[in-house]
């Protein structure tokens, strides 16, 4: 079965330093890779994504995840945060076979400090 | 419309009682997803339909659970006799197509008391 595991529930930074959010998964086939941002009385959207192809992807507003097969992980990053990155991010797997149902990590929840 | 929606945002019913929760997805889209929100987790995969028809049921929790989306649009999730375990958020998703990127709807608080 598959599973995804987000290591850190809460990450606390300051405004302006490098944060890494961390997922791993578990999967016997290939998957495709979403990360999903929830902001504070919003619903899910979805932040960036791999499929295929190049491992490293960006979205647009900074952030950046890479793909590594052989440390099954997909671990975001943003050199610099600012306050309004405040939100939770659900790390989620998409298996490539059958139903194509989207398995989600508990969350992370980033909290930016002036 | 221009996102998915999900009525009612809100619903309060007590414990035993029936609910129905309704999901207009994007137009045109053929793939719908149903998750499961608690409070401090992450969405937890119920159903998914491609269609008219539940491609996968595997995440219901039990047979008091059901959903259809009739005419390939519109769904709606039921819960009979409902349970306090039950309260949480219900999202509703879809997609162009199956594997491609979903877009939640806002979701249905449900609370049982």
């Amino acid at each position: 079965a598959q599973s995804v595991t987000q290591l850190d529930s809460q990450v606390p930074v300051f405004e302006e330093a490098p944060v890494e959010l961390r997922c791993n998964y578990s999967s016997s086939v290939s998957v495709y890779l979403f990360w999903y941002v929830q902001y504070p009385n919003q619903g899910l959207q979805l932040l960036l994504k791999y499929l295929s192809g190049s491992t490293l992807v960006e979205s647009i507003n900074g952030f950046e995840a890479e793909f590594n097969k052989s440390q099954t992980s997909f671990h975001l990053r943003k050199p610099s945060v600012h306050i309004s990155d405040t939100a939770e991010y659900f790390c989620a797997v998409t298996v490539n076979t059958g139903g194509f149902k989207t398995i989600f990590g508990a969350g992370t929840r980033l909290f930016v400090k002036a | 419309g221009a996102g998915v929606s999900q009525t009612p945002s809100n619903k309060v019913t007590e414990k035993g009682k029936y609910v129905e929760l309704r999901c207009d997805p994007i137009s045109g889209h053929t793939a719908l997803y149903w998750y499961r929100q608690s409070l401090g987790q992450g969405p937890e995969f119920l159903i998914y339909f491609q269609g008219t028809g539940a491609a996968d049921d595997s995440g219901l929790p039990n047979d008091r659970f059901f959903a259809v989306r009739p005419e390939g649009s519109v769904s709606t999730l039921k819960i009979q006799r409902t349970e306090r375990g039950d309260s949480a958020v219900y999202l509703c998703a879809s997609s162009l197509k199956r594997g491609s990127e979903a877009f939640f709807g806002q979701g249905t608080r449900l609370t049982v008391v």
